[in-house]
């Protein structure tokens, strides 16, 4: 199985700072890693497929890129409704896995 | 607009079984590829199950942890997935999650809580 590994697990910043998270996976992946929020007591929410490409009603702050092994998502200024946990998944290979996730609290 | 609606959770013993359903609106179930998705106490989440459409046969794929156990199957006519849990166990406690998509999770339910404790 391809184990996906985030860092950092807690990321404490303030609003309007940007930020960037890391999905790390166990072998070479391409482009087949998804990124999700999930804001608590909700479900997960798809924010970028295939590493960078962006989907329809998601702001334009949330970005992604990488290939291979290393994938980062960023967060251009941080805003209040961002503060959730935010987890990355590869459709390399099944079964698919998702990463332990990294919350973005608020310092 | 898009909805994905599981019932079905419940507590249960050990040993016993359970059977999730998630029903369906808003987008071409027949061609959909569906998935279960769970997540642990912990916030873990885990990829359970996956069943594609007629097109590939039905054809279905599972997670080691509950393959043998657990069945994933559909009803196009009625737009649904299910799951049908056996031999449940603890570890096998968590919210379940109806989602669609074929190598994404386009879009998910609101879960299901399934609790295994004696």
């Amino acid at each position: 199985d391809i184990v996906l590994t985030q860092s950092p697990a807690t990321l404490s910043v303030t609003p309007g700072e940007s930020v960037s998270l890391s999905c790390r996976a166990s072998q070479g992946i391409s482009t087949s890693i998804h990124w999700y929020q999930q804001k608590s007591n909700e479900s997960p929410r798809l924010l970028i497929k295939y590493a960078s490409q962006s989907i329809s009603g998601i702001p334009s702050r949330f970005s992604g890129s990488g290939s291979g092994t290393d994938f980062t998502l960023s967060i251009n200024r941080v805003e209040s409704e961002d503060f959730s946990v935010y987890y990355c998944q590869q459709s390399y290979s099944l079964p698919r896995t998702f990463g332990g996730g990294t919350k973005l609290e608020l310092k | 607009e898009v909805q994905l609606v599981e019932t079905g959770g419940s507590l249960v013993q050990p040993g016993k079984s359970l059977k999730l359903t998630c029903a369906t609106s808003g987008f071409t179930f027949s061609n959909a590829w569906m998935h279960w998705v769970r997540q642990s106490p912990e916030k873990q989440l885990e990829w359970v199950a996956q069943i594609k459409a007629k097109s590939n046969n039905y054809a279905t794929y599972y997670a080691e942890s509950v393959k043998g156990r657990f069945t994933i199957s559909r009803d196009d006519s009625k737009s649904s997935v299910y799951l049908q849990m056996n031999s449940l166990k603890e570890e096998d406690t968590a919210i379940y999650y109806c989602t669609w998509g074929n190598w994404y999770f386009d879009y998910w339910g609101q879960g299901v809580m399934v609790t295994v404790s004696s």
